[in-house]
């Protein structure tokens, strides 16, 4: 059973656009993060997040934590084709279990 | 080596063989994971280890799967009596240490498993 709900599952946009993936629990999680999978590969870690209401940027993504660690956004500005794939969140409990997300399968045409 | 092994990489088994998956950690990784992932969903947890202790295994799905790490470090994945419902992408991932100290999952490429 995922604890974990990503929303949309599916995000199919255009190079340019902006866009916004949810990750939602009702489980609170010690730490969070984010992972971006290519096909035929296994996930890559893209950022954790660690403190409740923690935001961090990398490039063109940024990652917030919710203030109470029960949920997390990823937002990309100006999606580019290179974004293409498919995002994880995942949450670590507090007994080290790290379970993932439903994940989010973004397609950026050009 | 630099990165996390498994092995095979494609599996293709009778219903009702048995079969034992490999994944060979990055050198002196402490936690080892194994998960099972559906094709465009996330990877469902089966198993934790921290060294050759089997800290968490509540999301293996029946007794029929069992896994170890003898000497904290390569990991085998058994499965027993194989269904064609087994058949899966499993994939091992390790981290140089436990996740709540906020270490990364290093993931090797998988087993895909096929069973007829």
């Amino acid at each position: 059973t995922q604890l974990l709900e990503q929303s949309p599952q599916f995000l199919s946009i255009q190079e340019g656009e902006n866009l916004t993936v949810y990750c939602n629990s009702s489980s609170v999680f010690s730490s969070l993060q984010w992972y971006r999978q290519e096909p035929g590969e296994g996930p890559v870690l893209l950022v954790t997040v660690v403190t409740g209401g923690e935001v961090k940027k990398l490039k063109r993504l940024t990652f917030q934590f919710g203030d109470a660690r029960k949920d997390s956004s990823l937002h990309i500005t100006a999606a580019q084709p290179g974004d293409t794939g498919l995002y994880l969140c995942a949450g670590a409990l507090r007994t080290d279990k790290l379970i993932f997300g439903t994940g989010t399968r973004l397609q950026v045409f050009p | 080596g630099a990165g996390v092994s498994q092995s095979p990489r494609y599996k293709v088994t009778k219903r009702g063989q048995d079969v034992a998956l490999r994944c060979d950690p990055i050198s002196g990784h402490v936690s080892l994971y194994w998960y099972r992932q559906a094709l465009g969903q996330g990877p469902e947890f089966l198993t934790y280890f921290n060294y050759e202790a089997q800290q968490d295994k509540s999301g293996l799905p029946n007794d029929r799967f069992s896994a170890e790490r003898p000497e904290g470090s390569i990991s085998t994945l058994t499965i027993q009596r194989t269904e064609q419902r087994d058949s899966a992408m499993y994939r091992c991932a390790s981290s140089s240490h436990r996740p709540s100290d906020n270490s990364p999952l290093h993931f090797g490429n998988g087993t895909r498993l096929t069973v007829t």
